[in-house]
């Protein structure tokens, strides 16, 4: 079984730039969440999707991220325009199932997409 | 208040020691309780996952979880140099929320 693929693993740009970040979940996997964590911090939630729909983005930073996934599958995440302050990794990460309890919201994580903006 | 609290380290011990990891967590009411190991440059991946009190082993990992005190460790018995990681607590609530991470040494 193929895992969370992200990509690019890592992209350097110009503070102003747009960057879009990739992530394919494992196949089956309805709920799909991106993270983020900054040198330094904790990993922090950004949003959830179950299929096509946000199921929760209280977690964005700002207006700025923009987050899809078209037909359910794979999601991108946009930054435009980037700022210094977005620098990180951006980590996806996907599971079965999304209910609350014991058993819950096992995560599988990709590798990540490390964010260097100058 | 940060919702999970760990000691980011780090945490050295020697080649076939107990090596205790902690993490305190502020929401009463979460249910579910995982350890992630974090290689750098790499993925987290589940090593344990803990939804009632008391312990849970397995292999030459422990899980114990508190939850009157809010309390959550990982304890690695026999240490390996394999096991030189960052450690993530993380504990479901309203969402998935992730302690900062305790970096782990063991010196051959």
């Amino acid at each position: 079984e193929a895992g969370v693929t992200q990509f690019p693993s890592h992209s350097v740009i110009e503070k102003g730039q747009t960057v879009t970040l990739r992530c394919d979940p494992i196949s089956g996997h309805d709920n799909l969440y991106w993270y983020r964590r900054v040198m330094g911090k904790e990993i922090k939630f950004l949003l959830h999707f179950v299929k096509e729909s946000k199921q929760d983005e209280s977690g964005m930073p700002n207006n700025r991220f923009l987050a899809e996934r078209t037909g359910g599958t794979y999601s991108t995440l946009k930054v435009q325009p980037a700022e210094l302050e977005d620098s990180g990794v951006y980590f996806c990460a996907s599971s079965q199932w999304a209910r609350r309890g014991p058993g819950a919201n096992v995560l599988t994580f990709g590798a990540g997409s490390r964010l260097t903006v100058l | 208040q940060k919702e999970v609290e760990q000691n980011s380290g780090p945490l050295s011990v020697p080649e076939g020691a107990i090596a205790s990891l902690n993490c305190t967590y502020s929401d009463r009411g979460s249910q579910s309780f995982f350890w992630y190991r974090q290689y750098s440059g790499k993925s987290p991946e589940l090593i344990m996952s803990i939804y009632s009190n008391g312990d849970k082993e397995d292999g030459r990992f422990t899980a114990q979880l508190n939850k009157a005190s809010q309390y959550v460790s990982l304890l690695i018995r026999d240490s390996q140099p394999s096991d030189s990681a960052t450690y993530l607590c993380a504990v479901t609530g309203n969402q998935f929320y992730f302690g900062t991470g305790t970096s782990l040494t063991v010196i051959p």
